[in-house]
This record gives structure tokens, C-alpha cells and sequence, in this order.
């Protein structure tokens, strides 16, 4: 079965920290695809990055950047200099390839910027 | 941009009514998807639908029925509103594979049940 952890329920971080969301996931399938997903307080899920498992290179994209491993079936989020717009809730999830799989999402991480 | 609407951004209902959650999307997605979100309990899938007239139970579609008479509408329906569904709706919907593709998300429903 498949499944995504989040182990970080809530985490709070000083403005420009650098903080890491941590994502562990468990799958049987050989090819699947990796998301994070940021939810700020207004409600709506906004996409920030998809992986597929052939790729294990890193990813930066401006203060964000992902360490994708497949050794410890992790796909770890870093932002750096973290600024209070970032303040979300943050999901981390899982899907196969086949026709009727699903995307399977983590509980989530709630950080919280201090300024 | 695609974009994804719910009908209503608050909604407040009395037990044993029958609630209709509305979502439209306007990029010809062929997926559309209904999540509920309980602290504690993240994102779980309700219902989905690949195409029209078609429709896919989730992990948690007891209680809960769907109608996609459109391609770019998604319908939930609440036969009989308990206070258990008190809960925050999502509804998303993607293109191609319903697992592989990105899923892009409306703004939510929260619905309080009373």
C-alpha cells in the first residue's frame, strides 16, 4: 500500500531561518511521481513541484529547493530565508501510474513564520 | 491559468438536509476530484470522475453521492447532512492520468453542519 508520512505536525521558525519539511513515503511501485502541494491560509492547494522517481536530482527553484532520495524513500522540502508569506500548511504526496491510481496525500506540515 | 471555483466559500446547514456543493472548472480537465480536509486527518478523496457521467469511489464515499452531467462541473451531494460532515471541501481537477498529473484545487467549502 501506499503511503506518505509527514512526521512534523506543526513546526515555527524565526523569519530567515532556513526550515525543512520532512516527507517519507512508501510505495511498491518501481515508476511514481512525488508532489508538494503549499496551502495558505485562504484555503486553496497550490502546486509547487512534481518528481518523477527516474529523477533524483535536486531541485532549487528561487528560496525553495527539494532533496529528492530514493535510498530513504524521502523527498525532503527546504526553504531558506524564510519570510512570513510562507507561512502555510504543507503537503507532501504520492502517485502511481497506473490508470486508477490516486494521489495520496501526507497530513500535512503547518509552519509558521515569526517576523 | 486554470482555474478552479466552488459555489460557496461558507455554507451552514441543519442535520438531515440535503446539501449540493457545486464546482466548475474552466480547462477542459478530463479529472475532476472531491476531497474533505479534518485537522489531524490531511486530504481524503471522496469521490473522482474521468469523464463525464463517470464516477469513482474514493477512500470515504460513505454518506456521500456525485453527479458530472458536464465536463467542466462536479457536483457533491449530501443526501442527509450530519454533523460528522462538518468539515472543509476541496474539489481539484487535472488533465491525463488521474494519478500522475498535477491537480489544481479550488478555494475550498467550509461546511458546518448544525
Amino acid at each position: 500500500a501506499q503511503k506518505v508520512t509527514q512526521a512534523q505536525t506543526e513546526i515555527s521558525v524565526v523569519e530567515k531561518e532556513d526550515v525543512t519539511l520532512d516527507c517519507v513515503y512508501e510505495t511498491r511501485d518501481t515508476t511514481y511521481y512525488l508532489f508538494w502541494y503549499k496551502q495558505p491560509p485562504s484555503g486553496e492547494l497550490v502546486f509547487l513541484i512534481r518528481r518523477n522517481s527516474f529523477d533524483e536530482q535536486n531541485e532549487i527553484s528561487g528560496r525553495y529547493s527539494w532533496n529528492f532520495q530514493k535510498s530513504t524513500s524521502s523527498f525532503n522540502f527546504t526553504i531558506t530565508a524564510s519570510q512570513v508569506v510562507d507561512s502555510a500548511v504543507y503537503f507532501c504526496a504520492l502517485s502511481g501510474l497506473n490508470r486508477d491510481d490516486k494521489i495520496i496525500f501526507g497530513k500535512g506540515t503547518r509552519l509558521h513564520i515569526l517576523p | 491559468d486554470v482555474k478552479v471555483t466552488q459555489s460557496s466559500r461558507y455554507l451552514v446547514k441543519r442535520t438531515g438536509e440535503k446539501v449540493f456543493l457545486e464546482c466548475v472548472q474552466d480547462m477542459d480537465h478530463e479529472n475532476m476530484f472531491w476531497y474533505r480536509q479534518d485537522p489531524g486527518l490531511g486530504l481524503r478523496l471522496i469521490y473522482f470522475s474521468y469523464d463525464v457521467k463517470m464516477k469513482e469511489k474514493g477512500d470515504i464515499p460513505e454518506g456521500y453521492s456525485v453527479s458530472r452531467e458536464k465536463k467542466e462541473r462536479f457536483s457533491l451531494i449530501l443526501e442527509s447532512a450530519s454533523t460528522n460532515q462538518t468539515s472543509m471541501y476541496l474539489c481539484a481537477s487535472s488533465t491525463g492520468l488521474a494519478g500522475v498529473e498535477t491537480q489544481y484545487f479550488g478555494p475550498g467549502t467550509r461546511l458546518l453542519v448544525l
